[in-house]
């Protein structure tokens, strides 16, 4: 039972250069989320979904998409990169308590 | 505009003592509470959580306060324990809105000493 998984692990990106970061659960909740976190930042909602099909914005949106066709994956989507997005990105499922992966550090350069 | 706050950035413990973490919260619509405990290069991990509607719940040795009125909550760890080093993120929730949307603060970084 993998839980919520996260891929890449790490990955280094050009400016400009655009990438998705998969999230998948194997727990059938239809809440999702993504959160990034800055040193000394604590987490930040990105986007966030309640089911399939259905997405909205968090507190920090800018420069990213997002999609949700089924349940079990919740990809997020750079078109863009900049330095700024250079964090550490967690997604999460849940509801009374969310479960997190593992992150994904990812750096701009 | 930061609705949860954790002020303190670190705080240091002895082993067998109490460690006392707190947050506080600007929106009056939260009405669920959530403490996390993250270790480095892992995601974070739900320890305890509490409803607006009590002001106390206790898990083994985590009890989260709340204080409605102060918009203050706090987790107490007795007794700490070295492998409770981490930092440790509070996060609110307005579930009466439906959206479930859970916001964080910005962390103590605990650290027990043996």
């Amino acid at each position: 039972n993998a839980g919520v998984t996260q891929t890449p692990k790490f990955r280094i990106l050009k400016i400009g250069q655009s990438m998705t970061l998969q999230c998948t659960q194997d727990m059938n909740h239809n809440y999702m989320y993504w959160y990034r976190q800055d040193p000394g930042m604590g987490l930040k909602l990105i986007y966030y979904s309640v089911g399939a099909g259905i997405t909205d914005k968090g507190e920090v949106p800018n420069g990213y998409n997002v999609s949700r066709s089924t349940t079990e994956d919740f990809p997020l989507r750079l078109e863009l990169a900049a330095p700024s997005q250079t964090s550490v990105y967690f997604c999460a499922v849940g509801v009374t308590e969310a479960f997190f992966g593992q992150g994904t550090r990812l750096t701009v350069v | 505009d930061q609705q949860v706050k954790q002020n303190s950035p670190s705080l240091s413990v002895q082993e067998g003592r109490i460690s006392i973490l707190n947050c506080d919260y600007t929106n009056s619509m939260f009405d669920y509470f959530l403490w996390y405990k993250k270790y480095p290069a892992e995601g974070p991990t739900f320890l305890i959580s509490i409803s607006s509607i009590k002001d106390k719940n206790e898990d083994g040795r985590f009890t989260v306060f709340l204080n409605k009125s102060a918009k203050h909550l706090s987790l107490h760890i007795v007794p700490s324990q070295p492998g409770d080093s981490a930092v440790y993120f509070c996060a609110a929730s307005d579930r009466g809105s439906g959206t479930y949307k859970y916001i964080f603060g910005t962390g103590t970084r605990l650290k027990v000493l043996a």
